[in-house]
């Protein structure tokens, strides 16, 4: 049974730093991996999807890494700000049919503080 | 473009009320569409999913039920709430076929069963 951790469960920094989130997932054999978003009270919003076969992905001050062998994955945000506050949720797919499952971890919670 | 719905947007329910949840989907044809809960403590939990009209597959066997009466139409029905229904009940889509299968979440209703 596939299960996924992300650590730290909260992170509280200052505006401007560079941070990293981490995914941990225990069956190696994943389709692909997204990282959402979350806001308090509010819906998933989609931030990065990375395939099995690519190493990473980046979108503005967002870039994700993956390293499928060892079951991790890394969202580094850069430069971050206090909008970014939010939770943070990793999902990996089991397969690739198109209703493939998708297994969430517990998410980090982010505040960035001005 | 796409885009989700979901209502009502909040509900407080006796125990043993039925319930029904609605979620639709604008800008897409034979979507994908799932059922997720989200309780204090446990994650995203996906509850139903279904690749057509009529076409209901369970997860998660409990009092609930899911139901497609239309294309881009997903119901969450229960004839008897319980307690430990309470959570935040989260829709989501995805393409019926393509490479990714990137879903894709509704804003959410917070059910709370008293």
């Amino acid at each position: 049974k596939q299960e996924v951790t992300q650590i730290p469960a909260a992170l509280s920094v200052p505006e401007g730093e560079n941070l990293v989130l981490n995914c941990s997932f225990t069956d190696s054999a994943i389709y692909n991996l997204q990282w959402f978003r979350q806001d308090p009270g509010k819906g998933l919003t989609s931030l990065l999807l990375i395939q099995s076969s690519q190493r990473e992905q980046t979108s503005g001050r967002l870039n994700a890494s993956l390293d499928k062998s060892s079951g991790r994955s890394t969202l580094y945000i850069a430069a971050s700000q206090p909008g970014d506050s939010a939770t943070y949720l990793c999902a990996v797919r089991r397969d690739g049919t198109s209703y493939g499952k998708l297994t969430f971890g517990q998410g980090t919670i982010l505040t960035v503080h001005p | 473009s796409q885009t989700i719905h979901q209502w009502p947007a909040t509900l407080v329910q006796p125990v043993g009320s039925p319930l029904s949840l609605e979620c639709t989907v604008e800008g897409t044809s034979n979507p994908n569409l799932y059922w997720y809960r989200q309780a204090a403590g446990r994650g995203l939990q996906l509850l139903f999913y279904s690749v057509g009209i009529g076409q209901i597959s369970s997860e998660v066997p409990q009092n609930l039920s899911a139901s497609r009466p239309q294309d881009r139409q997903f119901i969450l029905s229960s004839k008897k709430l319980l307690l430990s229904d309470s959570g935040f009940y989260l829709c989501a889509w995805s393409w019926a076929s393509g490479m990714y299968n990137e879903q894709f979440f509704g804003p959410g209703t917070r059910l709370t069963v008293l």
